[in-house]
């Protein structure tokens, strides 16, 4: 079964910095990879999807994510680190064949920002 | 545009009661996905449904329920409580399904079982 492993349950990074978050999937390569960002008494918002057309995917608030299939990751980046971006960040999968209809999700990263 | 309306936002029951929580979709939308976020076991699919009919189903024993009406609004029910059934219920709504069309998610209810 498809699933994704995020590695690090919390990352903190100063305000400036580089985002990096982890994110590895399961052998198979996946139909469709997402990250997921939750704040605080929220639901989850779509940073980005991966569907296969571009290894290197442009998501909302500066974020990207580059496929790699010689690593099965999907590392979530960010160049310059703003305060507004602490939350948790979720890497998720959706299922090959029957059952696609769902996201995986990985154990999640919370990322905190120092000033 | 309304957003995904999950209600109640907060919800407080005792040990073998039953609950019932209600997601409205965002209009048009006709596939809700609904998943549970605990810190242990973090989010965790429960079932989706699309155009009234159970699509795809997580590995949840049968006290958890849903259905979905035909204005695509759904509902999820658990019976007999337990209090490991604590947690924050989400629910997601996509065009077509969540692999395809992007998901929004409501911003949940919060389940404590005592």
């Amino acid at each position: 079964a498809q699933s994704v492993t995020q590695l690090g349950s919390h990352v903190s990074v100063s305000e400036g910095a580089l985002v990096l978050l982890r994110c590895n999937y399961s052998s198979s390569v996946p139909p469709y990879l997402f990250w997921y960002v939750q704040y605080p008494n929220q639901g989850l918002q779509l940073l980005l999807k991966y569907t296969s057309a571009a290894t290197l995917v442009k998501g909302i608030n500066g974020f990207e994510a580059e496929f790699k299939k010689s690593e099965t990751s999907f590392h979530l980046t960010k160049p310059s680190a703003h305060m507004s971006d602490a939350a948790e960040y979720f890497c998720a999968v959706t299922p090959s064949g029957q059952g696609a209809q769902k996201l995986v999700f990985g154990q999640g990263t919370r990322l905190t920002i120092n000033p | 545009k309304a957003g995904v309306t999950q209600t109640p936002r907060y919800l407080i029951k005792t040990r073998g009661q039953q609950v019932t929580l209600s997601c409205s979709p965002i209009s048009g939308h006709r596939s809700v996905s609904w998943y549970q976020q605990t810190p242990g076991q973090g989010l965790q699919f429960l079932f989706e449904y699309f155009s009234e009919t159970q699509r795809n189903k997580g590995n949840f024993p049968g006290r958890f329920s849903g259905r979905q009406f035909s204005n695509s609004r759904s509902e999820m029910n658990v019976s007999t409580l337990e209090l490991g059934d604590s947690a924050l219920y989400l629910c997601a709504s996509s065009l077509w399904g969540p692999a395809d069309t992007e998901a929004f998610f409501g911003q949940g209810t919060r389940l404590t079982v005592v």
